[in-house]
């Protein structure tokens, strides 16, 4: 059973360029979460997608936006990147249950630089 | 709003002697809690979660977290630490409402000397 893969790896970009990170949740799971961990601090949340839609957001500005696909996985897209966007984005996939969502389970991770 | 502190940036054990990391939690409910790590250059694996269940969570490689409301703590423990646990240690708070939202500590790195 696959857990939760994301695409790239690494990225390198230069300012002003747009981005685009993708993400496959593990086997079962609906919900896909989005977070960036800038170096030295812990990750916060940018964003979630259930039933193709955002669920809710984060304190992110509008340059960061998504998408979910039937299939359940996700895009994470940038644009207008600034240098402050270097971070590790981070991809959770987890099942939503009634009345709340269930475990988070997080992929590798991709390692995004702006220079 | 929901938030936790992790009140040790870092700290440092000789294998084979106890760990102690520690967490306080602000809620206004009966929060879900976690602990995950973070081995460099990985992401994220699941160590322990409470959802009001047992007081005392155990985890996987042996970790396990007591849950004191008086206290508003969730501290993490292992009896005996091993190189391999060198990591990077999140306590991490479950927002309310449906969405489940990560509310994350500053982490604590922990080092393990021979």
């Amino acid at each position: 059973d696959a857990g939760v893969t994301q695409s790239p790896t690494h990225l390198i970009k230069t300012r002003g360029q747009q981005v685009t990170l993708r993400c496959s949740p593990k086997s079962g799971h609906d919900t896909v979460s989005w977070y960036q961990q800038a170096l030295g601090q812990g990750p916060q949340f940018i964003f979630q997608y259930y039933e193709e839609e955002e669920r809710q957001r984060g304190n992110f500005p509008d340059r960061f936006s998504g998408h979910q696909f039937p299939n359940y996985s996700s895009e994470l897209n940038v644009n207008a990147l600034l240098l402050g966007d270097s971070a590790l984005y981070l991809c959770a996939s987890s099942f939503s249950v009634a009345g709340g969502a269930d475990t988070q389970y997080f992929g590798p991770g991709t390692r995004l630089t702006v220079l | 709003a929901q938030s936790v502190t992790q009140l040790d940036s870092h700290v440092s054990v000789s294998e084979g002697t106890p760990v102690l990391l520690r967490c306080n939690y602000s809620s206004s409910y009966s929060p879900s809690l976690f602990w995950y790590v973070q081995h460099p250059n990985k992401g994220l694996q699941l160590l322990l979660k409470y959802t009001s269940a047992a007081t005392l969570v155990k985890g996987i490689n042996g970790f396990e977290a007591e849950f004191k409301k008086s206290e508003t703590s969730f501290h993490l423990t292992k009896p005996s630490a091993h190189m391999s646990d060198a990591a990077e240690y999140f306590c991490v708070v479950s927002d309310s409402g449906n969405t489940g939202k990560l509310i994350f500590g500053q982490g604590t790195t922990l080092q393990v000397k021979p």
